[in-house]
C-alpha cells in the first residue's frame, strides 16, 4: 500500500496568513493526489483533485502543487470558514490511502 | 440536488452485524464508482470498500476482507455495505462517497470523491 504522510499535524495560523501543508507519498504517484477539507462533524469536501486542479466552487485562495511523491497545499490568504482540518489522499492505487491530516487551528 | 444519504448505522455488540444504506439523487447514479471511508472517533479518514458502476467489481481495505460486503441497486439508486464479524475496531463514522472521473488525457484518468454522505455512526461495544 502506499502510506501518505502529512506535515505538520497542526498548525496554528491568523486570518490573511498564508498557509502550507505538506504531503509526502512513499513512492511516486505523479499527480494523482487530491485535498480534501472537513469542518468538525461534517463530511469532507473536495477542493484540489490531480494535484493542483481547483474543484468547482471552491475559493480561489487554495492551490495544490508538486508532482511524484511531494505535494503542497497553499492557503493564500486564511479565512475564518478555513479553520478546519485538510487530507490528502492518492487515487493512483487502490487502496486509496489518505494522509493522516492537518488540523489547522486559530492562533 | 445532487446528494447522498446514508443510513444504517447503530449500536451493536462484538460479533454482530448491521447493513448499511447510501441513497442517492440528483445525478444518474448507475454510471458512477462509489466508494465507503470511514472515520474512527477523533481519527482520520480511512478507505474501506469500492464497488464499480456494474456492480461486478469492488475491492476491500484489508482490515475487512472477508467481513463486509459492498453491493449496490441501480433501479433504486442505492449502495450498501453489510458488515459482519464486527469488531470494536470497526467503531467509526461511515461516508458513502462518489468517485467522479474530474479529468483524463490518453493515457491516464483522475478520479476523486466529489459527493460524500452526511456519515452514519456506528458503535460496536458490550
Amino acid at each position: 500500500d502506499i502510506q501518505m504522510a502529512q506535515s505538520p499535524s497542526s498548525l496554528s495560523a491568523s486570518v490573511g496568513d498564508r498557509v502550507t501543508i505538506s504531503c509526502r507519498a512513499s513512492q511516486s504517484i505523479t499527480t494523482f493526489l487530491n485535498w480534501y477539507q472537513q469542518k468538525s462533524g461534517t463530511a469532507p469536501k473536495l477542493l484540489i483533485y490531480a494535484a493542483s486542479s481547483l474543484h468547482s466552487g471552491a475559493p480561489s485562495r487554495f492551490s495544490g502543487s508538486g508532482s511524484g511523491t511531494a505535494f503542497t497545499l497553499t492557503i493564500s490568504s486564511l479565512q475564518p470558514e478555513d479553520f478546519a482540518t485538510y487530507y490528502c489522499q492518492q487515487s493512483f492505487s487502490t487502496p486509496q490511502t489518505f494522509g493522516q491530516g492537518t488540523k489547522v487551528e486559530f492562533k | 440536488e445532487v446528494q447522498l444519504v446514508g443510513s444504517g448505522g447503530g449500536l451493536v455488540q462484538p460479533g454482530g452485524s448491521l447493513r448499511l444504506s447510501c441513497a442517492a439523487s440528483g445525478f444518474r447514479f448507475s454510471i458512477y464508482e462509489m466508494n465507503w471511508v470511514r472515520q474512527a472517533p477523533g481519527k482520520g479518514l480511512e478507505w474501506v470498500s469500492y464497488i464499480g458502476s456494474t456492480g461486478t467489481t469492488t475491492s476491500y481495505t484489508d482490515s475487512v476482507k472477508g467481513r463486509f460486503t459492498v453491493s449496490r441497486d441501480n433501479a433504486k439508486n442505492s449502495l450498501y455495505l453489510q458488515m459482519n464479524s464486527l469488531t470494536v475496531e470497526d467503531s467509526a463514522v461511515y461516508y458513502c462517497a462518489r468517485a467522479a472521473l474530474m479529468d483524463y488525457d490518453s493515457s491516464n484518468n483522475w478520479f476523486a470523491f466529489d459527493i460524500w454522505g452526511q456519515g452514519t455512526m456506528v458503535t460496536v461495544s458490550s
